[in-house]
């Protein structure tokens, strides 16, 4: 079965520090991913989402990245954070196959001070 | 352009009551998918149903039911005998792959509280 991984779960850092969040999926290849942001009681926000290695799109230009090094792994990334990267960010993978549901990992919550 | 309105931003209800929750979607393709997820407090979300625009049959997992009519462009989803470990913020989304695109449409949600 295919699970989602992502690291650290919770994230306190100070404004204008580097980020780097990362998500991998175990048991499936070549997964669609994803990067969404959920400020507090709001919805899904989507970041970038990547159709294979080293293929990114960006959905919302500002200070963060993303980069699809290995087939399951993606990473979000920031060289300095501002307060209003504060949120919580969920990683998803889908197959685009048959079912194309997304699949979400357990999430970061991210404090900027 | 594709579009998910949930219309309901919050619902409270008491234990045992019947509770559905809206959600109408906007497309012009005519192959896309339709899902309904749950985010409990942990923050998780969870799939919990997709329907594709070929079919229209009503679905229904124990206490949990799905009415899906193209007419009306709507989705919704009803909870019967609602219980308190059904709190959570339930989202709707919309998919498709004929557009090219790998975007999944989310509505704004709807945060349902059932009360002891």
């Amino acid at each position: 079965s295919q699970t989602i991984h992502q690291w650290p779960a919770t994230l306190v850092q100070p404004v204008g520090s580097p980020l780097s969040l990362e998500c991998t999926v175990e048991g499936t290849s070549n997964p669609n991913l994803y990067w969404y942001r959920q400020a507090a009681g709001r919805g899904l926000q989507l970041l970038f989402y990547s159709v294979g290695i080293g293929q990114i799109s960006s959905e919302v230009p500002q200070n963060l990245s993303a980069s699809r090094p290995q087939d399951r792994q993606f990473i979000l990334s920031s060289k300095k954070l501002l307060l209003s990267d504060s949120g919580f960010y969920l990683c998803a993978w889908s197959n685009g196959g048959r079912y194309n549901e997304q699949f979400f990992g357990p999430g970061t919550r991210l404090t900027v001070l | 352009a594709q579009k998910v309105t949930q219309a309901q931003t919050e619902i409270s209800v008491v234990e045992k009551e019947d509770v559905t929750l809206d959600c109408v979607y906007e497309t012009r393709d005519t192959t896309y998918y339709l899902f309904w997820y749950k985010q409990p407090p942990s923050g998780e979300l969870v799939f919990l149903i997709r329907r594709n625009s070929f079919d229209e049959q009503n679905e229904i997992s124990g206490r949990y039911s799905w009415n899906f009519q193209k007419s009306t462009s709507s989705f919704n989803f009803t909870i019967t005998a609602s219980q308190v470990v059904d709190s959570a913020v339930y989202f709707c989304a919309l998919h498709s792959s004929t557009s090219g695109t790998y975007k999944y449409i989310f509505g704004t949600g709807t945060r349902l509280k059932v009360l002891a």
